[in-house]
This record gives C-alpha cells, structure tokens and sequence, in this order.
C-alpha cells in the first residue's frame, strides 16, 4: 500500500522569507502523479501544485515550486516570498495513475504559520 | 459559477443516530468522490461515484456507511447509528472525467461537513 510521510507537525516562517516543506512516499510503482493541497481555516481543499513521476522538470506555480526526488521518493513544497496569505495546513498527496485506483493518498499535513 | 457545495456545514448527531452528509458537484461534473478526515489526520478516500453507480468503494467502512449518487440530486453519504468515532469532518470532491484517466481533470473539493457525534 502506498503511504506518505510529512514529517514536520508544524512549521514557522517570517513574511517574505522562504520556507520549505518536506514530503516522502512510499510506493512500488513507477507511474504516479503527486499533488500539495492547502486547506485554510475555511476548509477548503486548495490545489497548489502538482506533478508527473515521469516529468524530470520540477513543476512551478509562481511563489510555488517543488523539488521532486523520485529515486529517493522525495516530494517537497518550496514557498518563495511567503504572505500572510499562506498560512495554512498543507497536504502532500499521491496518487497511482493505473486503473483502478481512483483515490488520493494524503499525509498528515503540515501546519504553516506565517510570522509578519 | 458555483463550486462544489456541501450541506450542512456542521452537524450534531447523538450516538445511534442517522446522519446525512449532502453533495452537488459543479456543474458538469458526472464523477465524485467523499474523504473523511479525522482530527489531525490527512484525507482518507471513503467511495467513488458515477450518476448511479459506485464505482469504488474500498475506502469505506463495511457496516453502517452507504452512499449514492442518483441521477438527480445531489450525492448522499448516509451514515446509520453514529458512534463517536464517526466525528470528523467529510469531503466531497467533483471531477469531469474519472481520477483514473485523467491527471489533467481535477478534483474541486467542496468545504466538507464537520460531523459531531455527542
């Protein structure tokens, strides 16, 4: 089965700096897709940004980025020029691209606080 | 345009009794999925549904949870004689195409229904 791992219960930043956000997985396939999800207080499931297993390129959406490491089965979130905004639980997801697999594993999120 | 809607937000049972989480997908959206998450926890995946069908649900708990997606209206996860362990809050999510074959169809998650069970 496959499992994610977010290591860091909590993390705390200053406005403006950057911050990363550790992720690892578990998984005996080789095609996948990885996804970090942002749930603020109102609950919401947010996509941020997502990525391919077969992609070698590190995906980017703006303040955004990710360091993928398949072979280490590595999956971090980079946030650059943190805001307020951002605070927010963060989720790092996987999930198998073959059939029949039609869920998100999620790990245990991270907590990101924002110091202005 | 309106996303993915879930009702109630909040929802108090006493134990033994019935609760009734609510669903509609965005327009246009024929696939959905529901996730519990539990304090502290990420999203577990519960069940997958097309209009009508169950398509996967081997996330679901085997006794007491059932879920539906008639051909009109919204989803239901209808969850029998609550027990305490059932709090939580529960996600419902929306697609255009199945998870399976799409990356590029994603999943709108609506602001789920926080469950409490007195």
């Amino acid at each position: 089965a496959q499992t994610v791992t977010q290591s860091q219960p909590e993390m705390s930043v200053q406005e403006a700096e950057t911050v990363t956000l550790s992720c690892t997985y578990d998984t005996s396939e080789s095609d996948y897709y990885l996804f970090w999800y942002k749930q603020p207080p109102s609950r919401q499931m947010i996509l941020v940004i997502r990525q391919e297993a077969y992609k070698q390129q590190n995906a980017t959406e703006n303040r955004f980025s990710v360091n993928f490491q398949k072979a280490a089965k590595s999956f971090s979130l980079k946030i650059s020029d943190s805001q307020l905004g951002d605070a927010a639980m963060y989720f790092c997801a996987y999930k198998y691209s073959g059939g029949g697999a039609d869920g998100l594993t999620f790990g245990k999120g991270t907590h990101l606080i924002i110091q202005p | 345009n309106a996303g993915v809607m879930q009702n109630p937000r909040h929802l108090v049972r006493r134990r033994g009794q019935e609760a009734r989480l609510r669903c509609s997908p965005m327009k246009g959206h024929s696939h959905v999925y529901w996730y519990r998450q539990l304090p502290e926890e990420g999203l577990k995946f519960m069940v997958y549904l097309q209009k009508e069908n169950i398509i996967d649900e081997s996330g679901m708990p085997k006794e007491r949870f059932s879920a539906e997606f008639p051909k009109e209206g919204p989803s239901i996860l209808r969850i029998q004689q609550v027990v305490r362990g059932d709090s939580a809050a529960y996600f419902c999510a929306s697609s255009s195409r199945p998870q399976r074959e799409s990356y590029n169809s994603p999943l709108h998650f609506g602001n789920g229904t926080r469950l409490t069970v007195t």
